[in-house]
């Protein structure tokens, strides 16, 4: 099996910068995926690294270390409808399914 | 922009009942999933399908679950003698490959088992 380990909640400042991380164990890794989830709604793509270094798209950046097994995600000039759960997925074993970790509730306040 | 649709958004049934979710996924997509989420925990894979076929399953997707393609558009899921822990938001994805391609989530069928 995978172990996605994230923080549990987190909270920042409008117009700040939030750094949310993620790390696994796992054998055969074959991508990790990040989503973010509105309340109520479906989670929708940010970002998908499979090579280590940084990813970048936007105010949203995306950095994986396969060596570490870990990644983040980097929100920049955070807006208060940044306000959701980030999914942080993986990818291994011979499987294309990504394996979602419990999320981290982000609460942007002004 | 094309999305995957999902109805309905909110079904309500009664223990040991059966239910038909449905999913119209997005047309050029080859690729179908099934995930559920039980209120506020993580998202959980049910099932993928291609090609008519499943493809992957999970340990959770038992025999109580059934997927088909009854058309060249629909992708539903059938729950059979539903029981009280079934209660979660199902969403259905689609996604053109299988490889880095992102999978696009529907808006999800709200089940309440009674």
């Amino acid at each position: 099996g995978q172990n996605i380990d994230q923080p549990t909640e987190m909270t920042a400042t409008e117009g700040a910068i939030v750094q949310i991380n993620c790390t696994y164990q796992t054998s055969g890794f074959n991508g990790l995926f990040w989503y973010q989830q509105h309340a109520g709604e479906a989670p929708t793509f940010l970002s998908y690294n499979v090579l280590d270094g940084l990813e970048e798209k936007g105010r949203f950046s995306s950095f994986l270390s396969r060596s570490k097994g870990y990644s983040y995600l980097l929100l920049k000039e955070l807006q208060m409808k940044d306000s959701a759960s980030y999914l942080c997925a993986v990818r291994a074993g011979g499987s294309y399914i990504p394996t979602f970790g419990r999320g981290t509730s982000l609460i942007v306040h002004p | 922009e094309p999305e995957v649709t999902q109805t309905p958004s909110h079904q309500v049934t009664q223990m040991g009942q059966e239910v038909i979710l449905r999913c119209v996924p997005i047309s050029n997509h080859l690729y179908f999933y099934w995930y559920r989420q039980i209120l506020g925990q993580k998202v959980e894979f049910l099932v993928s399908f291609y090609n008519n076929e499943i493809s992957e399953k999970s340990e959770i997707f038992d025999d109580q679950f059934s997927v088909e393609r009854p058309d060249g558009s629909n992708f539903t899921l059938k729950i059979r003698s539903t029981k009280l822990e079934d209660s979660a938001m199902y969403f259905c994805a689609s996604s053109e490959g299988r490889g880095q391609d992102e999978q696009f989530f529907g808006p999800g069928t709200r089940l309440t088992v009674l």
